[in-house]
């Protein structure tokens, strides 16, 4: 199964509206954490907003939130506003502990398009 | 800061050719990553580095080897590569290698295998 999902390849938005993507993860372990990663068409990857397990709020980090759901097993990115500079990448991500070392899992993307 | 830089940006090298990739962080942090990206697909861990102790995912060639000569370098050696080893290599290094560690990433070195 796969560990973590992002059902939405590809996504677009106009600028200054708020965009949800979608993720859902797969995990046994009570203790994890969520993570978000941009990653503009440079290569870099940039860290966004990370979400525990045990957290009782929703992660905010500026225009991006996390709306985490530990029953459905979801943590969607919320950005708020668009900006021509949010269009990229984007990997939602997950670190959970196994056997032989601590894995990071990563989803298959969303590619993100803002229009002006 | 939560700088990792890597050098080089770009590497092309022939199927012979020997070479290495160097990731460098000076936060602190004592885990690094090596991750192989393929273009239009997630990053795929290769190596972790923690507390002294290296841990490789077993899918790994024995063309790449991890080689960390202090804790805040990590080196890639790659020897004899194969043209689908062409890709973005990205360096990432975390303060602990917990379970809900932050990793920061490099801006990658785009290799080309000919």
């Amino acid at each position: 199964a796969q560990k973590i999902t992002q059902t939405q390849p590809g996504m677009f938005v106009q600028e200054k509206e708020a965009v949800t993507l979608d993720c859902t993860y797969d995990t046994s372990d009570p203790s994890y954490g969520l993570f978000w990663y941009k990653q503009p068409s440079s290569g870099e990857m940039i860290f966004l907003i990370y979400q525990g397990s045990y957290d009782q709020q929703n992660a905010t980090e500026g225009r991006y939130s996390l709306n985490f759901q530990k029953a459905r097993k979801s943590a969607n990115l919320v950005i708020s506003a668009s900006q021509l500079g949010d269009s990229a990448m984007y990997f939602c991500a997950m670190i959970e502990v196994s056997y032989n070392f601590n894995k990071f899992y990563f989803g298959s993307g969303t590619k993100l398009n803002v229009k002006p | 800061d939560t700088e990792v830089t890597q050098t080089p940006k770009h590497l092309v090298m022939g199927m012979t050719n020997k070479k290495s990739l160097k990731c460098e962080q000076h936060m602190g942090h004592r885990a690094m990553y090596w991750y192989k990206q393929k273009a239009k697909k997630p990053p795929e861990l290769m190596f972790v580095y923690s507390y002294e102790k290296l841990s490789i995912n077993e899918s790994v060639p024995s063309r790449f080897s991890p080689e960390c000569p202090n804790s805040s370098l990590l080196n890639l050696h790659l020897h004899a590569l194969q043209p689908e080893d062409s890709a973005l290599y990205l360096c990432a290094s975390s303060l602990n290698e917990g379970r809900q560690e932050t990793q920061y990433f490099g801006p990658g070195t785009r290799l080309l295998v000919l």
